[in-house]
């Protein structure tokens, strides 16, 4: 596709459920990032991922929070028993590659996913 | 997580006038990314640094890579109600691929 595509575009869950949010990279980019952004936060760093590399989960706040990339394209972000603390937009990027030039470590975004936990 | 110290926080300004915002930060950076972010949107990439002292231009923006490499600046000249959103700056270390990110500056324009 022409750009980072996530889904659904917003969520109403309550309290306790489990959650899965889609990502859909740009065709041919090796990594993915997802974000957290609260409101009035910057960008919040929950986990990467690069080609067939174990994935970086240093980000992730709880065990609650988990992600998987399958066949090195498509994500999904799981959040296990929602707490309404979990509300924010949830947003993935993706790059080319990392560890090669630096304009191919740049990230482009997509349009997120707002999570209303109540 | 570390962010960086972004300013202002937010600026209500009239169209025609030049913006000004800029970013600080106590760790030296190797890239340094300028986003803009509409309502309902993802960030979009503005513009890119990669050498410490780069000044970069897109359009009426303009950006610089501080020497010191722990700051950056962002300059919109001319604003139009159209630059509404929030820009975020964002830093990358050498071999670290977890972008930094401030806490952006929203900026509203009067028509």
């Amino acid at each position: 596709g022409a750009g980072v595509s996530q889904s659904p575009s917003n969520k109403v869950t309550e309290k306790g459920k489990d959650v899965e949010l889609r990502c859909d990279p740009i065709s041919g980019h090796t990594a993915l990032y997802w974000y957290r952004q609260s409101l009035g936060q910057g960008l919040e760093f929950l986990i990467y991922f690069q080609g067939n590399s174990a994935p970086d989960k240093s980000g992730l706040p709880s065990d609650r929070f988990s992600a998987e990339r399958t066949g090195g394209s498509v994500s999904t972000l799981t959040i296990q028993r929602t707490q309404q603390e979990d509300s924010a937009v949830y947003l993935c990027a993706s790059s080319l590659e990392i560890g090669g030039w630096p304009s191919e470590e740049t990230q482009y975004f997509g349009p997120g996913t707002r999570l209303l936990v109540l | 997580g570390q962010q960086l110290n972004q300013s202002p926080q937010s600026m209500f300004i009239q169209e025609g006038e030049d913006v000004s915002m800029n970013c600080t930060s106590s760790s030296i950076f190797n890239t340094w990314l300028w986003y803009k972010q509409e309502p309902g949107e993802g960030p979009v990439l503005l513009i890119a640094l990669y050498k410490a002292g780069e000044l970069t231009s897109n359009g009426r923006l303009t950006a610089q890579f501080g020497i010191t490499r722990k700051d950056s600046f962002l300059n919109i000249s001319a604003s139009i109600p159209s630059d509404v959103g929030i820009y975020f700056c964002a830093g990358l270390s050498g071999g670290s691929y977890i972008s930094t990110f401030g806490r952006g500056t929203s900026l509203i324009v009067h028509p």
